[in-house]
């Protein structure tokens, strides 16, 4: 079965400072990867996805993530943090088309919080 | 361009009572969604639509009713609701349901039984 793990409800970074929030997942076939930001009382915006090539993916705001196929990782991260970075962070994941499964597994999310 | 829009956003249902949560695009996406938000439990899929009069079921399907008469609307209705149906609602579309696409979202609906 597809699942997705968050392992950490919430991450505190220093404002200027790097930011890592992870993500393991695990899937038959290949992976597409997914982050998503949720600002307080807003939906979900689409930041990046893996689907293929480029280990490496470059997203919105800043942000980047690297894919990770031999530690089943796609860990979001930022080389400086901002205090409006802080928000709560989904990652997803959903794998080759099979009629009647196919939907994105969600991660519990990741509170960031950037302090000034 | 309006994206995925979802009414209402706040509501307050008592026990028992029914009610339908709109939702529309207008990016012509084939493909709908229906996700309920509960802490601790990230998103879990009430019920999906690959195109208009199809329809199926998701992981929590039970006490919910959706429909696809157009591309663009995917209403969800609470048949009778529930304490446990208290949540937050997101709406949300993409150009076909294979799985490499990105879903776009709506911003939300909460919704609160009593």
């Amino acid at each position: 079965a597809q699942s997705v793990a968050q392992p950490e409800d919430q991450v505190n970074v220093a404002e200027g400072n790097p930011l890592t929030v992870k993500c393991t997942y695990s899937v038959s076939g290949n992976p597409y990867l997914f982050w998503y930001v949720q600002y307080p009382n807003r939906g979900l915006q689409f930041l990046l996805k893996y689907i293929t090539g480029d280990n490496l993916v470059k997203g919105s705001y800043g942000f980047e993530a690297e894919f990770n196929k031999s530690q089943t990782s796609f860990h979001l991260k930022k080389p400086s943090a901002l205090v409006s970075d802080s928000a709560l962070y989904f990652c997803a994941v959903s794998s080759a088309w099979v009629y009647n499964t196919d939907k994105l597994i969600f991660g519990t999310g990741t509170r960031l919080q950037v302090f000034p | 361009n309006a994206g995925v829009t979802q009414t209402p956003k706040f509501q307050v249902l008592k026990t028992g009572q029914s009610m339908t949560l709109q939702c529309a695009q207008d990016m012509n996406h084939e493909y709908m969604s229906w996700y309920r938000q509960d802490p601790g439990m990230g998103l879990r899929l009430i019920h999906y639509s690959v195109g208009a009069g199809i329809t199926d079921q998701g992981e929590v399907p039970n006490g919910y009713n959706v429909s696809r008469s157009t591309t663009e609307d995917f209403p969800l209705r609470l048949l009778s609701a529930a304490p446990s149906q208290t949540s937050v609602y997101f709406c949300a579309s993409s150009y076909s349901r294979e799985p490499g696409n990105t879903i776009y979202f709506g911003e939300g609906s909460w919704l609160t039984v009593v």
